[in-house]
């Protein structure tokens, strides 16, 4: 079974300043889906970014990036210019590709506070 | 532009009650799933379904129940209530692969407390 591991329960950065959040994995799959989530206090789960396995490029969202290290099984999270409004929890989520279906496997979180 | 939608957003049992957590979309999504969140763990899979008629189990399906007559709902049951199914309880939706990004969609979640 797939695993997601996130090794940092919690990350604190200054307010316009940059934090990177890790995220590994386990899977004999060559092909499958990252994604990132954001869960801010109000409970909503929030898609961040996504990476297709297959592409060498990594995603870029506005202030948010990706550093997709395949070989690695290394996903890991870069929130650039950090804001108030990044304070929340941030999961690391793998899915498999055709024929499994969408079943998403998470990592167990990390909580980025933002100090002003 | 309802998307997902849960009800009840909060819920006080007492053990050996049972109870149904309702879940609706409105995008035509083919894929719904149900996921208990609990602190430290991430959110793991209980059910899910690719299709009316078409259930399976997740990662952790036991003591719970679930059914897709429609396209639309995906209501899950606790028969017996234990304060072991304390806990925020998901339910997510998408397009199978294929169609659009893979992205699910979720509800703002359901807070269920078993005494």
């Amino acid at each position: 079974a797939q695993t997601v591991t996130q090794s940092q329960p919690e990350m604190s950065v200054q307010e316009a300043e940059t934090v990177t959040l890790s995220c590994t994995y386990d899977t004999s799959e060559s092909d499958y889906y990252l994604f990132w989530y954001k869960q801010p206090p109000s409970r909503q789960m929030i898609l961040v970014i996504r990476q297709e396995a297959y592409k060498q490029q990594n995603a870029t969202e506005n202030r948010f990036s990706v550093n997709f290290q395949k070989a690695a099984k290394s996903f890991s999270l870069k929130i650039s210019d950090s804001q108030l409004g990044d304070a929340a929890m941030y999961f690391c989520a793998y899915r498999r590709d055709l024929p499994a279906g969408n079943k998403l496997t998470f990592g167990g979180g990390t909580r980025v506070l933002v100090k002003p | 532009n309802a998307g997902v939608t849960q009800t009840p957003k909060f819920q006080v049992l007492k053990t050996g009650q049972s109870m149904t957590l309702q879940c609706a979309q409105d995008m035509n999504h083919e894929y719904m799933s149900w996921y208990r969140q609990d602190p430290g763990m991430g959110l793991r899979l209980i059910h899910y379904s690719v299709g009316a008629g078409i259930t399976d189990q997740g990662e952790v399906p036991n003591g719970y129940n679930v059914s897709r007559s429609t396209t639309e709902d995906f209501p899950l049951r606790l028969l017996l209530a234990a304060p072991s199914q304390t806990s925020v309880y998901f339910c997510a939706s998408s397009y199978l692969q294929g169609r659009g990004t893979g992205e699910l969609f979720f509800g703002e979640g359901s807070r269920l407390t078993v005494l």
